[in-house]
């Protein structure tokens, strides 16, 4: 089983609203993603948390908060958004947590859209 | 600055024939390479993951690579108009983030 699942689907926030997205995934893989990806462009690396811990902020804003509670669950909060974040946000998980060479599964994303 | 490249398409191909998705990379120790295939609106799926040069056989689906030559390929025989998509190259090697090319679109015409 090679199941990561994300909630919600579809997301539609305005810019003073504060949300969340949520990724969970069991199969006891050690690195989550999260990934940005807009229109016919490839996905964009946000952040990654390894072991539970964060281990690359790729200089994302502020306005965009990762949490890991526990192994299996990554959040994304949003706070402040602009139109211009409205995108597909993807979620993925691989085995290792220390070694980056391993497979990325991927979520079927939330498609996110900022008024 | 490490990159990858794909020819974005689209490559449009008959139904039955071979179709070769191609891509370069330009970090040389780059130690695992993916094709993921994505339909339109949807997130991308793993087709294929290879670490050694040569071949790797998955029914319809081969992928080969040549790092002397910094090159990895993706053939899909017997295409179907199922595999219309965009099928995106990645590559990391240990400690870094997987870098994507922007994806090639594939239509197979019926």
């Amino acid at each position: 089983d090679t199941e990561v699942t994300q909630t919600p689907k579809h997301l539609v926030m305005g810019m003073t609203n504060k949300k969340s997205l949520k990724c969970e995934q069991h199969m006891g893989h050690r690195a989550m993603y999260w990934y940005k990806q807009k229109a016919k462009k490839p996905p964009e690396l946000m952040f990654v948390y390894s072991y539970e811990k964060l281990s690359i902020n790729e200089s994302v804003p502020s306005r965009f908060s990762p949490e890991c509670p526990n192994s299996s669950l990554l959040n994304l909060h949003l706070h402040a958004l602009q139109p211009e974040d409205s995108a597909l946000y993807l979620c993925a998980s691989s085995q290792s947590g220390a070694v980056y060479t391993d497979t990325q599964y991927f979520g079927p994303g939330t498609r996110l859209t900022v008024l | 600055q490490k990159e990858v490249e794909q020819n974005s398409g689209p490559l449009s191909v008959p139904e039955g024939a071979i179709a070769s998705l191609n891509c370069t990379y330009s970090d040389r120790v780059s130690q695992s390479f993916f094709w993921y295939r994505q339909y339109s609106g949807k997130s991308p799926e793993l087709i294929m993951s290879i670490y050694s040069n040569g071949d790797k056989e998955d029914g319809r689906f081969t992928a080969q690579l040549n790092k002397a030559s910094q090159y990895v390929s993706l053939l899909i025989r017997d295409s179907q108009p199922s595999d219309s998509a965009t099928y995106l190259c990645a590559v990391n090697q240990a400690g870094t983030a997987l870098i994507f090319g922007k994806g090639t679109t594939l239509s197979v015409s019926s």
